[in-house]
């Protein structure tokens, strides 16, 4: 079975300071890795995916097979990335998966 | 807007009424998804279309749920005989056939009182 965990329910941080919201994940094979974002009153959108490498917002994620994580990084956290992070993850395409799993999210607060 | 619709955003029913709402797909995604968010918790997967087949279904589906999606454009999910359990948050996303990246609608707010 799939499972995403995210430990945190709530992140707050000073605006400046480094983010780092965690995620863990359980899947037998090769998963790929989302990060799903919920700004206020804005539908659920996609930050970035693992097989993209690529920083989006001044976030990144690196998928850490080892330890099964995939935690989303900023090293400077701004007013407007106050939201609600959601962690997900989707069976490779070749085994005919295309459902997300996602965890519970973390809303994350930036203090001004 | 020309990202994934879905009618209506809110419905308050009565524990036992049947409700049906609307999903309309970004155009040309052929594979459509339902969601459903409840407080506290991450969207779950319900069941999913490419095209006009239904191809997976959650066991979160019960018998009561029963979706369509008979052009291979817009869907509906249909609830009968609505309990309070059923109140939740109904998320429709849609992908194109390339991607494993889905694109998701406002959602439905549905109530059951």
């Amino acid at each position: 079975a799939q499972r995403v965990t995210q430990p945190e329910k709530l992140l707050s941080v000073f605006k400046g300071a480094p983010v780092e919201l965690k995620c863990n994940y359980s899947y037998s094979g090769s998963p790929e890795l989302f990060w799903y974002v919920q700004y206020s009153r804005q539908r659920l959108q996609l930050l970035l995916r693992h097989i993209s490498r690529e920083s989006i917002k001044g976030f990144t994620a690196d998928l850490n097979k080892g330890e099964t994580s995939f935690h989303l990084k900023k090293p400077f956290a701004q007013e407007e990335d106050s939201a609600m992070y959601y962690c997900a993850l989707s069976g490779s395409i070749w085994a005919g998966s295309y459902q997300l799993t996602f965890g519970k999210g973390t809303k994350l607060s930036v203090i001004p | 807007d020309t990202g994934v619709s879905q009618d209506p955003r809110h419905k308050i029913t009565k524990r036992g009424q049947n409700v049906t709402f609307r999903c309309d797909p970004i155009s040309e995604h052929n594979r459509l998804y339902w969601y459903r968010q409840t407080l506290g918790q991450g969207p779950e997967f319900l069941t999913y279309f490419q095209n006009e087949a239904q191809l997976e279904k959650s066991r979160l589906l019960s018998d009561r749920f029963s979706a369509e999606r008979p052009k291979g454009s817009f869907s509906t999910l249909e609830i009968q005989r609505t309990e309070q359990g059923d109140s939740a948050m109904y998320l429709c996303a849609s992908s194109p056939t390339s991607a494993t990246e889905a694109f998701f609608g406002q959602g439905t707010r549905l109530t059951v009182v």
